[in-house]
């Protein structure tokens, strides 16, 4: 199995909600990877964490907060986002952080933010 | 600065032809190279993963390789389908990253029947 599942698929929110996006492996990997992605562009790196514990934050604003409950377990919990953060938020994990691991990826949550 | 860069943007072939995707590195301590697949609006698949001690892998119809010394890396796709249309996406890992993926911009691919 060699699977990341996101839920949910898509989600319409508000400038004032609160909701989450939710990824899940059960692969035994120990890295696991929040991407954004917009329209035509690359996905780009938003966090990392290792071991249930944050490696790498890439100057996320922090109306992004994520969290990683366990090893199988990754969370991005958003508060007060902006028309601008619409986009496509792909989770992926690999067997550990480090370079020599295949990486896989969820199939992601398409956010509109109204 | 480590960069990735992918030529032509997009390809459009008829059914049955061969074809090679190229991608290009400036950094040539890559660890790895990783292909993927995305299809309009979904996730990436993972096609195929390169390590720098290798020279090449094969799956399927797709065959990657990665030249380190020239900082290139090709996906020759066999016979192509309709239903290989997809952006097709490289992405390097570096020493030290923390497993960062370095991606390009993309192929898209449209094989016409």
């Amino acid at each position: 199995d060699t699977e990341v599942t996101q839920t949910p698929k898509h989600l319409v929110m508000g400038m004032t909600n609160k909701k989450s996006l939710k990824c899940e492996q059960h692969m035994g990997h120990r890295a696991m990877y929040w991407y954004k992605q917009k329209a035509k562009k690359p996905p780009e790196l938003m966090f990392v964490y290792s071991y249930e514990k944050l490696s790498i934050n890439e100057s996320v604003p922090s109306r992004f907060s994520p969290e990683c409950p366990n090893s199988s377990l990754l969370n991005l919990h958003l508060h007060a986002l902006q028309p601008e953060d619409s986009a496509l938020y792909l989770c992926a994990s690999s067997p550990m952080v480090g370079a020599r691991t295949e990486a896989f990826f969820g199939q992601g949550t398409r956010l509109t933010v109204v | 600065k480590q960069e990735v860069t992918q030529i032509p943007a997009a390809l459009s072939v008829p059914e049955g032809e061969n074809l090679v995707l190229n991608c290009s590195f400036t950094d040539s301590a890559i660890y790895n190279l990783q292909w993927f697949r995305q299809d309009p609006g979904k996730g990436l698949t993972s096609l195929l993963l390169i390590q720098s001690s290798q020279r090449e892998q094969t799956s399927g119809r797709l065959n990657a390789s990665l030249d380190k010394s020239s900082g290139r890396s090709t996906l020759y796709i066999a016979a192509s389908q309709p239903g290989d249309s997809a952006t097709y996406l490289c992405a390097g890992i570096y020493g030290g990253s923390q497993g960062n993926l370095i991606f390009g911009k993309g192929t898209k691919l449209s094989v016409k029947p």
